[in-house]
């Protein structure tokens, strides 16, 4: 059994792109949800995902936006990237508001 | 205001001593309640979780976490440390999903 996937391990852009991280949850959850952890700090909610519409939202500004696809994976999208933006985005799945099994994360470095 | 507050930064500990890590929650309501642990580099994995009934629950790798409701407290607890127990350690709520800061453990020898 799977556990919650992500894609790319590792991304370098430059200020002003865009970038696309993926997740895939653990067999059997519905509920996705995303991170973003900087160094030395605890994750930040950004927002959760649950069938297909977003259902909490964190306090991160709206270029920063995600989806989710009907067989419950997630795609978080940030555009006009800032070096503020540099953390690693960890992403995590639940059945429902259970208990949440994470991923071992994207780490984006902004240059 | 933030929701979990975990007072200690960072925490150094003897190999076989005990250890506590402390967390209080600012919320009305009974939260559930969470403890995660991170190695360097890791994704967060999840060591113990607190619903309802028995305010002592027991987790993986030997830890124990106590809900306090009279205290807003939620701290966790390993009778006996292994170096392997250095990492970082969050707690966390489901009040807007929220994580406190983080304590870092670290083990001497």
């Amino acid at each position: 059994d799977a556990g919650v996937t992500q894609s790319p391990t590792h991304l370098i852009k430059t200020r002003g792109q865009q970038v696309t991280l993926r997740c895939s949850p653990k067999s059997g959850h519905d509920t996705v949800s995303w991170y973003q952890q900087a160094l030395g700090q605890g994750p930040q909610f950004i927002f959760q995902y649950y069938e297909e519409e977003e259902r909490q939202r964190g306090n991160f500004p709206d270029r920063f936006s995600g989806h989710q696809f009907p067989n419950y994976s997630s795609e978080l999208n940030v555009n006009a990237l800032l070096l503020g933006d540099s953390a690693l985005y960890l992403c995590a799945s639940s059945l429902g508001q259970t208990e949440q099994y994470f991923g071992p994360g994207t780490r984006l470095t902004v240059t | 205001a933030q929701s979990v507050t975990q007072p200690d930064i960072h925490i150094t500990v003897s190999e076989g001593a005990s250890l506590e890590l402390r967390c209080n929650y600012s919320y009305g309501a009974t939260p559930y309640l969470f403890w995660y642990v991170q190695s360097p580099g890791q994704g967060l994995q999840l060591l113990l979780k607190y619903f309802s009934g028995d305010t002592l629950v027991q987790g993986i790798k030997g830890f124990e976490a106590e809900f306090k409701r009279s205290q807003s407290s939620f701290n966790l607890r390993k009778p006996s440390v292994h170096w392997s127990d250095a990492a970082e350690y969050f707690c966390g709520c489901d009040y807007k999903l929220s994580f406190g800061a983080g304590t870092t453990v670290t083990v001497r020898a």
